[in-house]
């Protein structure tokens, strides 16, 4: 079974620019998950959706959006990067069933530079 | 609680023996735990967890104890290999939140000397 698949692997922007990143989540999985990991704040949520509605949002500025879509894979975007988004930005999927303890399963991530 | 990631513990082991990495967490609400571990350039892999109706589970090589008293978490890894060097992170899902959403530790990073 294949795991969670984030593209592009990595990337650079400038300051300003907007930017879509990809994830395909493990087959069946129906939960999504977007995480920020950087040196100096560790690992962050950023949100979640599950069947194509988000349903859990952590504190990121509206600037960092996202969607899932009806085959589950899910994009994120920021807009009008700045510096401080140079990150690792990793994708998580489960099964979100809910009612039951589930595992979350992460990709290799996207590794943003903005300079 | 929030994650903090600014300096990171270190622990250093030899090769063949036990390593214990510790997690305190902040949240009495979180009902269950999980462990990861990052290798440079990969995402977080899942090793094991534990929900808070348990005080301790054991799985291949590794072991998670549970400390609710204390809001205490550490993972025990037996027979350490170079292999596991890596950086550890705890993290807990607090009960009723959706389990997508996690709450990380700063993590642990764990460096196995032939």
């Amino acid at each position: 079974k294949a795991g969670v698949t984030q593209t592009p692997r990595y990337l650079i922007k400038t300051r300003g620019q907007q930017v879509t990143l990809s994830c395909s989540p493990i087959s069946g999985h129906r939960s999504v998950s977007w995480y920020q990991q950087t040196p100096g704040q560790g690992l962050q949520f950023l949100f979640e959706y599950f069947s194509e509605t988000q349903r859990n949002k952590g504190n990121f500025p509206g600037r960092f959006s996202g969607r899932q879509f009806s085959n589950s894979r899910s994009e994120m975007n920021v807009s009008t990067l700045e510096l401080g988004d140079s990150a690792l930005y990793l994708c998580a999927s489960s099964k979100g069933q809910g009612g039951n303890y589930e595992k979350l399963f992460f990709g290799s991530g996207t590794q943003l530079s903005v300079l | 609680g929030e994650s903090v990631g600014l300096h990171l513990p270190t622990l250093s082991v030899q090769e063949g023996d036990n390593s214990i990495i510790n997690c305190a967490y902040s949240n009495s609400a979180s009902d269950y735990f999980i462990w990861y571990k990052q290798e440079s350039g990969k995402g977080p892999q899942f090793i094991i967890d534990i929900r808070s109706n348990m005080d301790k589970r054991q799985g291949q090589r590794v072991t998670v104890l549970l400390n609710k008293t204390v809001k205490h978490l550490s993972l025990q890894i037996a027979a350490t290999q170079p292999g596991d060097s890596a950086v550890y992170f705890c993290a807990e899902n607090i009960r009723g939140a959706s389990y997508g959403k996690l709450t990380f530790g700063q993590g642990t990073i764990l460096t196995v000397h032939p």
